[in-house]
């Protein structure tokens, strides 16, 4: 089945800095990749997704690539604000469910100081 | 609020002992998926029921089980809890059944087991 490495599992920036979170997937056939923010307490919450048709897409200060090639996907955050802080989860879903079966890495704790 | 309501928030019991967590799903979402959050841990996939049917399983114990009723609710059957059950259960739901899409999630319910 899917398996999603995720990395780093603990990030610390300065309040400005980018901060940039990779994951890799192991089915090729995956072709859908979601972004969840997961703040302390909080439930996970979508930020952004990339199809395996796009090799990136941006929202305002958050952007993710996509190299299916390598297999690989990243989630690129500038400009970081203490409200960033919270866990990230990369997640894939593999091809051929029928119905959305996210595989979601371990999570990455990013921590923005100010 | 994303819409998704669960219930207990918390829960406290005894090893051996059996609970139920209920998940209301946003207001014509067909799809219902139960993930579990350990300590540090990323979000493990469970099950996933549509419209009442059983479409996904994924790394559920025999101990567990879980349904959706016709009005769309659903619930999570815990048995025989030990101590390594102590997690946060997520359920989440999407409209379904595109292959992909947001899932929107409960704030989850937090089993302690002791």
């Amino acid at each position: 089945g899917e398996n999603v490495e995720q990395h780093p599992s603990t990030l610390s920036v300065q309040e400005g800095d980018s901060a940039v979170i990779k994951c890799t997937y192991s089915d090729s056939a995956s072709n859908y990749f979601p972004w969840y923010k997961q703040e302390l307490g909080k439930r996970p919450q979508l930020i952004i997704d990339i199809r395996s048709n796009v090799g990136e897409k941006k929202d305002q200060r958050i952007a993710v690539t996509l190299n299916k090639t390598a297999k690989h996907f990243s989630l690129h955050i500038t400009e970081t604000q203490p409200e960033d802080s919270a866990v990230y989860f990369c997640a894939a879903s593999p091809a051929n469910t029928g119905f959305q079966k996210l595989v979601f890495g371990t999570g990455t704790r990013l921590l923005v100081s100010p | 609020d994303s819409g998704v309501t669960q219930t207990p928030k918390h829960l406290i019991t005894a090893t051996g002992q059996r609970v139920t967590l209920r998940c209301s799903p946003r207001s014509g979402d067909l799809s219902v998926y139960w993930y579990q959050q350990s300590l540090d841990q990323g979000l493990q996939f469970l099950i996933h029921y549509y419209n009442g049917e059983e479409r996904a399983k994924g790394n559920i114990l025999e101990r567990f089980s879980a349904q959706q009723f016709p009005d769309l609710h659903s619930e999570l059957n815990l048995s025989s809890l030990e101590l390594g059950d102590s997690a946060l259960y997520f359920c989440a739901s999407s409209p379904g059944p595109k292959r992909d899409g947001e899932l929107f999630f409960g704030e989850g319910s937090r089993l302690t087991v002791l």
